[in-house]
C-alpha cells in the first residue's frame, strides 16, 4: 500500500538542538498528524493539521501542513532526552473513513 | 480522549496456533480499526472493525487469516489464524474520536507477538 516518505531516517543529536524532520506524500491529505512511539508503546498524538497552511505548537514541538496538502513537518525546540523515540507522520484523507496512511518513521537518539 | 487496553501485552507462539487479541475501549466510539507494525516498520491498517457487521479489510488482507469481532461499541478482537513467523508483529488498535472534520485517533499499547 501506499507509504509516506520521512526524512531523515533516523537522527542523532545533543540534547538542547533543535530537531526538524518532514514527510512527503504523491497523494493529497485533508488531514496530518504526527505520532511518537516510544519502545513497547503505541503511538501517542502530539499534533493534528486540518487545514493547508496551519501551522500549529504543542509545547516544544510545532508542526506545519504544506500548502499542497502533500507534506508536513515536525520541528522539536531544545531537545531533552525524552524526546527519544519514532516520530511517525500520517495522512488522512476525507472520503477514507478516518483510515490513516503512515510514514516510514524518523528515528530520534538524544545524547546528553 | 479514550483509554484503550489490549490483552495480552505480549505472547509467544506455536506456529500453526491461533490467538486472539482483545481491545477495550473506556468510551463508545464509533470507529476502530486493527494494524499490523512488523519489526522496525511502520504501522500498516489491517481492518476496519464494524460494529454489528463484517469487518471491511485492506489489501493484502483477508477474513479467514484475521478474523475480527465487534458487538459492540467499546469492544473489538483480533484473531490471527493459523500463524506462522511472518505473523511475529506488534498488533495495535485504534479508535476514532471525533466527528466530521475533527477525527482524531488514538492507539492502544499493542501486542507484542512472536511465532516461533
Amino acid at each position: 500500500g501506499q507509504q509516506l516518505n520521512q526524512s531523515p531516517q533516523s537522527m542523532f543529536i545533543q540534547e538542547g538542538e533543535d530537531v526538524s524532520m518532514n514527510c512527503t506524500s504523491s497523494s493529497i491529505f485533508n488531514t496530518w498528524l504526527w505520532y511518537k512511539q516510544e519502545p513497547g508503546e503505541g503511538p501517542v498524538l502530539l499534533i493534528a493539521l486540518y487545514k493547508a497552511g496551519e501551522l500549529t505548537s504543542n509545547g516544544r514541538l510545532t508542526a506545519q501542513f504544506g500548502i499542497t496538502r502533500k507534506d508536513s513537518f515536525l520541528n522539536i525546540s531544545a531537545s531533552i532526552p525524552s524526546d527519544v523515540g519514532i516520530y511517525f507522520c500520517a495522512g488522512q484523507w476525507t472520503g477514507t473513513a478516518s483510515k490513516l496512511t503512515f510514514g516510514t518513521g524518523t528515528r530520534l537518539q538524544v545524547t546528553l | 480522549s479514550a483509554v484503550i487496553s489490549q490483552k495480552p501485552s505480549r505472547d509467544i507462539c506455536q506456529r500453526g496456533t491461533s490467538l486472539t487479541i482483545q481491545c477495550q475501549v473506556d468510551s463508545q466510539v464509533t470507529m476502530m480499526f486493527w494494524y499490523r507494525q512488523q519489526p522496525g516498520q511502520s504501522l500498516t491498517l489491517i481492518a476496519t472493525a464494524n460494529q454489528g457487521s463484517e469487518a471491511t479489510y485492506e489489501s493484502g488482507f483477508v477474513i479467514d487469516k484475521f478474523p475480527i469481532s465487534r458487538p459492540n461499541l467499546t469492544f473489538s478482537t483480533l484473531t490471527v489464524s493459523n500463524m506462522s513467523p511472518e505473523d511475529s508483529s506488534i498488533y495495535l488498535c485504534s479508535v476514532v474520536e471525533g466527528t466530521g472534520i475533527v477525527n482524531e485517533q488514538f492507539f492502544g499499547p499493542g501486542t507484542r507477538l512472536t511465532v516461533l
